[in-house]
């Protein structure tokens, strides 16, 4: 069975701090992918991105990254610089990739959640 | 609109009765997921439909919750004889584009008294 664990339930930091959000996962699945969704205040997920099982390359888009360590079954994400619109609860997300194609069943398997209050 | 549209926003009924939960996924996304969150959880998957294929009812909790998905597009999530644990936020969420990624709606919360 596949499980997703964010054991951080809330985080608060003051604006301008880096902080990350831990992601721990369970699968018995050789191929998968990983996600990280954002959810505002306004209830609808954000998608913020996507990774497969194989690539184990590190990803930055602007103020995020993303550290995905097969050996430890983590996918942490880490905001830098944090500003008060990145206050959300964050969920990470895990899904089979036998079906690897946008007409795929992914099945998401939810963490959940980490809500982070940036202080102004 | 260019989104997923869900309807109501909100939605409070006695315990007992029956509700109907709408989503209206972007054109041209064949697979619609419908999840629930509960207060303080992740989202728990219910049911998958794509395309013309047999829909993955496999998440639904019980046999008083039945979706289904007319013309391809509008979906509609039905409880029956509703019970107070029934009270979440429904999110319903279409696939596509290159990342096949999932693009959700902003949910019908339910409160069921």
């Amino acid at each position: 069975a596949q499980k997703v664990t964010q054991a951080q339930t809330e985080i608060s930091v003051v604006e301008k701090e880096d902080v990350t959000l831990d992601c721990v996962y369970e699968t018995r699945d050789t191929t998968y992918y990983l996600f990280w969704y954002k959810q505002p205040p306004s209830g609808e997920l954000v998608f913020l991105i996507r990774r497969n099982s194989f690539d184990e390359q590190n990803e930055i888009s602007g103020r995020y990254s993303w550290n995905f360590q097969k050996s430890t079954s983590s996918f942490n994400f880490t905001i830098t610089a944090s500003q008060v619109v990145d206050s959300a609860v964050y969920f990470c997300a895990l899904s089979e990739a036998r079906l690897i194609s946008n007409f795929g069943n992914e099945k998401l398997t939810f963490g959940t959640g980490t809500r982070l209050t940036i202080i102004p | 609109g260019a989104g997923v549209s869900q309807s109501p926003s909100n939605k409070v009924t006695e315990k007992g009765k029956d509700v109907e939960l709408r989503c209206d996924p972007i054109s041209g996304h064949t697979a619609l997921y419908w999840y629930r969150q509960s207060l303080g959880q992740g989202l728990e998957f219910l049911i998958y439909f794509q395309g013309n294929s047999a829909p993955d009812k496999s998440g639904l909790p019980s046999d008083r919750f039945s979706a289904e998905r007319t013309g391809g597009s509008v979906s509609t999530l039905t409880i029956q004889r509703t019970q107070q644990e029934d009270s979440a936020v429904y999110l319903c969420a279409g696939k596509g584009g290159g990342t096949g990624e999932l693009f959700f709606g902003e949910g019908s919360r339910l409160t069921v008294l």
